[in-house]
């Protein structure tokens, strides 16, 4: 079955240190790549996407994720996180199965960022 | 576009009650979900909606959840009767053709007492 793993469950770094997150994801075919961001109290937002072509995508508020096939993993990436990055973040898979589009998210990496 | 509109925002109700939550996708897409989000089991994907027609509602908890699509512009999920271990969030998302990314409603706090 497919999955979504997201190994750091929370993470906490001071203000301007580097962040990555993981994200593995177990499908043998073509997948869409997804990392969403939910901030306390909000619902979650579409931080960045992955479909096809560069494997470096960029998405908004400064944050970039790697698609990287051979390791079946799109690690999300910022050079210098702000305290309001302070969020919990989710990586999603998007894969065809079964007929149907199967949507899957991780169990989420909550970060809080001292400031 | 207003985005996805969940109402209420928040409801509170006693046990046994019934419960309904209402959602209205974003105008032009034909794929809908409803999930529920709580500390201990995180996010669930409850129904999947696409055209309008359920294609997996695995993840219902048992048969006091139903949730109907009448139309592409509205959708309901309902409880009854509601018990207290259903508090939660719960968000409604749309999607073009369900490939794409999803675009959540802000969601309804269920609160059973």
């Amino acid at each position: 079955a497919q999955s979504v793993s997201q190994h750091n469950h929370h993470v906490i770094l001071s203000e301007a240190a580097s962040l990555e997150l993981g994200c593995n994801y177990s499908y043998g075919g073509t997948v869409n790549l997804f990392w969403y961001v939910q901030y306390p109290g909000q619902h979650l937002q579409l931080l960045l996407k992955y479909f096809s072509g560069d494997p470096l995508v960029k998405g908004i508020k400064g944050f970039e994720a790697e698609f990287i096939k051979s390791k079946f993993s799109f690690n999300l990436r910022k050079p210098s996180v702000q305290w309001s990055d302070t969020a919990e973040y989710f990586c999603a898979v998007n894969a065809w199965a079964s007929g149907t589009y199967k949507y899957i998210f991780g169990t989420g990496t909550r970060l809080k960022v001292l400031a | 576009d207003a985005g996805v509109i969940q109402s209420p925002r928040h409801e509170v109700t006693e046990m046994g009650q019934e419960v309904t939550l209402r959602c209205k996708p974003i105008s032009g897409h034909n794929s809908l979900f409803w999930y529920r989000q709580t500390m201990m089991r995180g996010l669930e994907l409850l129904i999947y909606f696409n055209n309008n027609v359920p294609i997996d509602d695995s993840g219902m908890p048992e048969d006091r959840f139903s949730a109907k699509m009448p139309n592409a512009s509205f959708s309901t999920l309902k409880i009854q009767p509601s018990e207290p271990r259903d508090s939660a969030v719960y968000f409604c998302a749309s999607s073009l053709e369900g490939k794409w990314g999803y675009t959540f409603g802000s969601g309804t706090r269920l609160t059973v007492v």
